[in-house]
């Protein structure tokens, strides 16, 4: 069945510092992929999104690339601050266009912590 | 902005017990999921629901779950018996039909003793 993959964590890294969070997914059609992140004691927000391949989401500095040869929807940032600690996770929606409102699929989550 | 709605926002019961999680999605969205994430792990599909009707449903939500849309604004999850590994938060979420983004409610955290 449909699944996503994504780096274990916890990741810490400095203020300033790049961020790179791997993640890869399995699905037999063409999903719409998600990135999801939970800050401390809150909910699901969405990050970014993309629909099709080569679609590029972005959102508050975060990017996410849709590689369909690659299975992959990496999520970068530049410069990470301290408010950026929180849960990310990768996550797709295997109806894709033609059937939109199929379940959400999530990664296991990577906890990123920023330190000053 | 228009947001979907949970209460309570941290319920705690005995075993055994059944519990009402209620969400209020947004108002002109036609399609509600539940989603429960046990603490430290995954976000896990329930169920899906689409005009007055279960679409989907995983494993997880077996005969001690039912959902319901009682009236044209709320949204509920229903667990009969409650069991200590039913512990978890409590997602609730709606799609509309401009976009296909599921907007999430900040969650019911749900403790059983």
């Amino acid at each position: 069945g449909n699944s996503v993959t994504q780096m274990e964590g916890p990741v810490t890294l400095s203020e300033e510092a790049f961020l790179t969070i791997n993640c890869t997914y399995t699905a037999t059609g063409y999903p719409s992929l998600f990135w999801y992140v939970q800050y401390p004691g809150e909910g699901l927000q969405l990050l970014l999104k993309a629909t099709k391949a080569d679609d590029k989401g972005s959102n508050k500095g975060f990017e996410a690339t849709y590689r369909k040869e690659t299975t992959s929807f990496h999520l970068e940032k530049g410069s990470v601050q301290v408010s950026d600690s929180a849960v990310y996770f990768c996550a797709l929606s295997d109806g894709g266009l033609m059937t939109s409102y199929d379940k959400v699929i999530f990664g296991p989550g990577t906890s990123l912590s920023v330190i000053p | 902005e228009p947001e979907v709605t949970q209460t309570p926002s941290h319920q705690v019961t005995q075993m055994g017990q059944e519990v009402i999680l209620r969400c209020v999605p947004i108002s002109n969205h036609l399609y509600f999921y539940w989603y429960r994430q046990i603490l430290g792990q995954k976000v896990e599909f329930l169920v899906s629901f689409y005009n007055n009707e279960i679409s989907e449903k995983s494993e997880i939500f077996d005969d001690q779950f039912s959902v319901e849309r009682p009236d044209g604004s709320n949204f509920t999850l229903k667990i009969r018996s409650t069991k200590l590994e039913d512990s978890a938060m409590y997602f609730c979420a709606s799609v509309g039909t401009a976009s296909y983004e599921q907007y999430f409610g900040p969650g019911t955290r749900l403790t059983v003793t």
